[in-house]
């Protein structure tokens, strides 16, 4: 069975400042997706970067972008110039096509950006 | 991009009443929804999946007959909580597909909390 550990519970970042969350993975399955996941106050969840694994390029949504790195199954999450609306909980997910589509989703990691 | 309403936001029921919460794809047609729950501060645990015009696949532990799953369009997927007792009391979201490939993006509702006195 895939599973997905974030062994952060809790980070904080200066304003402006760079962060970067942790995400590693376990699977036998060589083809599949993973996504970062943001979680707000408001609980509202909002999709802030996805990466397909046939796809060597690191994917990037302007001031996000990951460090994928297949081989050692880790999955890292950079967000730069901090801004404090980036506070919220950040979920690191793994998707099998085969399976539904079902989401596999990390512990989380709560990010205080602080000014 | 996609929009995934859900409706109540929260609910506060009397134990013993069924509670029904709805989930709506607002701009796009969703063959495929999961509803989630989530309990403070931790991560969404898989509750089922559900396709539209067939029955929904629950995981391992979640009670079917408690949990009344419905997908009759494909804009609209219903959740029922049955005969709620307090330990249900939690934070229910939902999530739609918005294609047909399972590797397609999920969207997700803005949640429902759910209080059982």
């Amino acid at each position: 069975a895939q599973t997905v550990t974030q062994s952060q519970p809790e980070m904080s970042v200066q304003e402006a400042e760079t962060v970067t969350l942790s995400c590693t993975y376990d699977t036998s399955e060589s083809n599949y997706y993973l996504f970062w996941y943001k979680q707000p106050p408001s609980r509202q969840m909002i999709l802030v970067i996805r990466q397909e694994a046939y796809k060597q390029q690191n994917a990037t949504e302007n001031r996000f972008s990951v460090n994928f790195q297949k081989a050692a199954k880790s999955f890292s999450l950079k967000i730069s110039d901090s801004q404090l609306g980036d506070t919220a909980m950040y979920f690191c997910a793994f998707m099998k096509p085969s399976n539904t589509g079902k989401l596999i989703f990390g512990q989380g990691t709560t990010l205080q950006v602080k000014p | 991009g996609a929009v995934v309403s859900q409706h109540p936001s929260r609910v506060i029921c009397k134990s013993g009443t069924s509670v029904k919460i709805e989930c709506r794809s607002l701009d796009f047609q969703a063959t495929t929804m999961f509803w989630y729950r989530q309990f403070p501060k931790q991560s969404l645990m898989l509750m089922a999946t559900s396709n539209e015009g067939s029955k929904a696949t629950y995981e391992q532990g979640v009670e079917k007959d408690k949990f009344l799953i419905n997908h009759a369009s494909l804009t609209l997927s219903t959740l029922t909580v049955t005969s709620a007792h307090p330990e249900d009391s939690s934070f229910y979201i939902c999530s739609a597909r918005e294609g047909q490939d399972t590797g397609d993006t999920q969207y997700f509702g803005p949640g429902t909390r759910l209080t059982v006195l």
